[in-house]
């Protein structure tokens, strides 16, 4: 079956300090990965994703990279800064899920000065 | 691009009452719109798929009379919670999922709705 384990929060940081939240699947076929992220009394918005193996997402300083050896797709940023506090979502979808998305159960990131 | 309005955004209402949620893509076709709903804390759980022009696919211990799906256009999904009682208090979070047969499209969320019954 289609599952996505995360690691688990919650995480506080350090203005400036490096970010890595763990994120490993179990899929079968040939899965795209995605990252989101909840702030706040909001829904949910596409941080970013990659759609095969070693293609790595970015977008405002955040990476990932999709690792089929280890089927991991963990969310990394150099330097993490307060307005980055929120909640992350790894998810998958296949074609064999009908265009259904599996998440994880989310990490929650707190920055502070 | 790629936006999808939810709205109400905040409902408080009595127990008892129907509450209508709409989720409509705004600059793109959606033929499937998913429903989620979110606790305090935890991930979303996925209650149902709706499909445009047909009936709407409940995950397992979603009561369909209770949570009733319409997509009835390209562009517009709406749940109807009904007779809600304070257990179905929640945040209610729709996607849409541009295009058709493309796996690999990221599903674009509304803001979400957060329902609260007293």
């Amino acid at each position: 079956g289609n599952s996505v384990t995360q690691m688990e929060g919650p995480v506080t940081l350090s203005e400036e300090a490096f970010l890595t939240i763990n994120c490993t699947y179990t899929a079968t076929g040939y899965p795209s990965l995605f990252w989101y992220v909840q702030y706040p009394g909001e829904g949910l918005q596409l941080l970013l994703k990659a759609t095969k193996a070693d293609d790595k997402g970015s977008n405002k300083g955040f990476e990932a990279t999709y690792r089929k050896e280890t089927t991991s797709f963990h969310l990394e940023k150099g330097s993490v800064q307060v307005s980055d506090s929120a909640v992350y979502f790894c998810a998958l979808t296949s074609p064999n899920t009908g265009n259904q998305f599996y998440f994880g159960t989310g990490t929650s990131l707190t920055v502070i000065p | 691009g790629a936006v999808v309005s939810q709205h109400p955004s905040w409902v408080i209402c009595k127990s008892g009452t129907s509450v209508k949620i709409e989720c409509r893509s705004l600059d793109f076709q959606a033929t499937t719109m998913f429903w989620y709903r979110q606790f305090p804390k935890q991930s979303l759980m996925l209650m149902a798929t709706s499909n445009e022009g047909s009936k709407a696919t409940y995950e397992q211990g979603v009561e369909k009379d209770k949570f009733l799906i319409n997509h009835a256009s390209l562009t517009l999904s709406t749940l109807t919670v009904t007779s809600a009682h304070p257990e179905d208090s929640s945040f209610y979070i729709c996607s849409a999922l541009p295009g058709v047969g493309v796996f690999d499209q990221p599903q674009h969320f509304g803001d979400g709705t957060r329902l609260s019954i007293l």
